[in-house]
């Protein structure tokens, strides 16, 4: 059962343009959404958040938004660089309380590749 | 140390072999997270440390599989009688264990790679 999904395995923009990745969830529970960038042999690296009583959270180039009713959030890249390049993956968090408190859920992952 | 240490980053095991794997986080950091990440896949629970205390071990996939952290702060991840299908990349975060959602973030180390032939 996956409740955070990333339906794109790859995506490939031009260097200067936006990149969008996608990101689907199905449990109503969770109410705190990631983004971490992994790069090869490295672990994931956070990158932004953003709580489900906010719709857009945005840092520098970086902009997360989030449809609550469609269970589905964005992340925005603008401009894109080759830097940029890397896997991303989508987290979720529920505020069980307790023992759950923190236990992140990833969707799959979308593989950036950013072009010069 | 600056950030959250694992070791071995690569082990290689025959099938039957135990093996551990050390996880070092983020000085201060009251969390501790281990993922399993199949190759292709998003990292995916296996258990978390509030302390020494293991508060959620929901995620281990069999009684093979072990954690244990015990003064609060190395941790280790035992797999017994190793099978192929429990080669994967083994990621362990840590985070401060704040409430504040923002100052939670947890942080990864760079994973121990296990094969198991």
């Amino acid at each position: 059962d996956q409740q955070v999904k990333q339906n794109s395995p790859s995506l490939s923009v031009q260097e200067g343009r936006i990149s969008i990745l996608n990101c689907d969830y199905t449990n109503s529970m969770f109410d705190y959404f990631l983004w971490y960038k992994k790069y090869p042999a490295e672990g994931p690296t956070f990158l932004i958040s953003i709580s489900s009583i906010k719709d857009k959270n945005e840092d520098g180039r970086f902009t997360v938004f989030l449809n609550k009713s469609a269970k589905h959030l964005s992340l925005h890249i603008v401009p894109s660089q080759p830097g940029d390049s890397a896997v991303y993956f989508c987290a979720a968090q529920h505020n069980a309380g307790g023992t759950s408190y923190g236990k992140l859920t990833f969707g799959q992952g979308t593989i950036l590749t950013v072009h010069p | 140390g600056a950030g959250v240490s694992q070791s071995p980053r690569y082990k290689v095991a025959k099938r039957g072999q135990d093996v551990a794997l050390r996880c070092d986080p983020i000085s201060g950091h009251v969390s501790l997270f281990w993922y399993q990440q199949a190759l292709g896949q998003g990292p995916e629970f296996l258990t978390y440390f509030q302390n020494e205390a293991q508060l959620d071990k929901s995620g281990l996939p069999s009684d093979r599989f072990f954690a244990e952290r015990p003064e609060g702060s190395v941790s280790t991840l035992k797999i017994q009688r190793t099978q192929q299908e429990d080669s994967a990349v083994y990621l362990c975060a840590s985070s401060l264990g704040a409430i504040i959602r923002s100052k939670n973030i947890q942080y990864f180390g760079a994973g121990t790679r296990l094969s198991v032939l």
